[in-house]
């Protein structure tokens, strides 16, 4: 069965911490992973993608991911946090036609 | 950055009634999808619609859902008779273009099914 799992639900850090957020997937062949973004009160906004190549790749606001393929795996990491990173971020795996989300993480960094 | 637009924000119905939930991609994208997302849990994925057919849709999307390109603009959802566990927030997105499987979202419609 097709799934993503995402391990920390809820994260709180101080500023200037540093973030690693777990996701794991299971999906048959190959896929595109995705982290994504939702801040208070906005739509999802894609902070970074993996289709081939490196497996670490580098997004937005100074987030990065590594897609380790043995481990189905594809963690995001961000060496310090802001205050302004208090989101909810979302993995999603698939290919055309059909993205499966994991369940989020909701981070709340203090300042 | 072009956006997704919904219609509704929000929409209140009574168990039993026909909703439509609408949306407009981004103009030159080729695929669409709707998702929902019931308060505190996962975003989920109910169907996707490409060349003015369903590609794919979940267990979700059952008989009573349908989905429509009317015009060429809009993309909307129809929810024939809503019940009470179709309270959810909906979201449109599209993709296609130059990096097409990147999804864009709409800021969705909260369906309150009373």
């Amino acid at each position: 069965a097709q799934s993503v799992s995402q391990h920390n639900h809820h994260v709180i850090l101080s500023e200037a911490a540093s973030l690693e957020l777990g996701c794991n997937y299971s999906y048959g062949g190959t896929v595109n992973l995705f982290w994504y973004v939702q801040y208070p009160g906005q739509h999802l906004q894609l902070l970074l993608k993996y289709f081939s190549g490196d497996p670490l790749v580098k997004g937005i606001k100074g987030f990065e991911a590594e897609f380790i393929k043995s481990k189905f795996s594809f963690n995001l990491r961000k060496p310090s946090v802001q205050w302004s990173d208090t989101a909810e971020y979302f993995c999603a795996v698939g290919r055309t036609y059909k993205y499966i989300f994991g369940t989020g993480t909701r981070l709340k960094v203090l300042a | 950055e072009p956006e997704v637009t919904q219609t509704p924000s929000h929409q209140v119905t009574q168990m039993g009634q026909e909703v439509i939930l609408r949306c407009v991609p981004i103009s030159n994208h080729l695929y669409f999808y709707w998702y929902r997302q019931i308060l505190g849990q996962k975003v989920e994925f109910l169907v996707s619609f490409y060349n003015n057919e369903i590609s794919e849709k979940s267990e979700i999307f059952d008989d009573q859902f349908s989905v429509e390109r009317p015009d060429g603009s809009n993309f909307t959802l129809k929810i024939r008779s809503t019940k009470l566990e179709d309270s959810a927030m909906y979201f449109c997105a599209s993709s296609g273009g130059q990096g097409y499987e990147k999804l864009f979202f709409g800021s969705g419609t909260q369906l309150s099914v009373l």
